[in-house]
């Protein structure tokens, strides 16, 4: 079957950095997003992997391992704005987006 | 570019009745998705198109009807609603399917009593 997994909630500092962590399995992979929504709004894209390694962004960064079917979102210098939930979504060989549930990350002062 | 548009934004709907949620995308985008947002859950398929005239279902079709007459409409049908659709829908689009980010709609918020 196809799955993702990553952790319900996280909560993180401001200032501080927060890695948010997934695994995936689907059938077939043609890579893997991140996107993040904001209670109440819609997903807005942040990422995307198809090779290994680390792509950086600003403040963000997102990681994918291959053979481990792993990728993590890691956000630095966290602001408050960024209080969301971030979604994992892998690629399956039909290009269709499997979406995990979302991480709901909470920032405190 | 207005991007893609979704109305309603609300919907009380009664068990048994019937509605249509627009969505609009002025990008030109020939890929266009319907998906179901559960409280706590992933987004989940529910139909999509590759163009004009072509639909597909995706992974919860059940209850739903699509069309897509032009580039820029893809319309969800729900016929004889029931409490399981209570749902946020959002309406998505992109340039292709492959490695493309997808543009999603505000959504609509759908409940069903």
């Amino acid at each position: 079957g196809q799955n993702i997994d990553q952790p319900t909630e996280m909560t993180a500092t401001e200032g501080a950095i927060v890695q948010i962590n997934c695994t995936y399995q689907t059938s077939g992979f043609n890579g893997l997003f991140w996107y993040q929504q904001h209670a109440g709004e819609a997903p807005t894209f942040l990422s995307y992997n198809v090779l290994d390694g680390l792509e950086e962004k600003g403040r963000f960064s997102s990681f994918l391992s291959r053979s481990k079917g792993y990728s993590y979102l890691l956000l630095k210098e966290l602001q408050m704005k960024d209080s969301a939930s971030y979604l994992c979504a892998g690629v399956d060989s039909n290009y269709q987006l499997i979406w995990g549930a979302g991480t709901k990350l909470i920032i405190k002062p | 570019n207005a991007g893609v548009t979704q109305t309603p934004k609300f919907r009380i709907l009664k068990i048994g009745q019937s509605m249509t949620l627009q969505c609009t995308q002025d990008m030109n985008h020939n890929y266009m998705y319907w998906y179901r947002q559960d409280p706590g859950m992933g987004l989940k398929l529910i139909y999509y198109s590759v163009g004009a005239g072509i639909t597909d279902k995706g992974e919860v079709p059940n209850g739903y009807n699509v069309s897509r007459s032009t580039t820029e409409d893809f319309p969800l049908r729900l016929e004889l609603a029931a409490p399981s659709q209570t749902s946020v829908y959002f309406c998505a689009s992109s340039s292709t399917g492959e490695y493309n980010e997808q543009f999603f709609g505000p959504g609509t918020r759908l409940t069903v009593l």
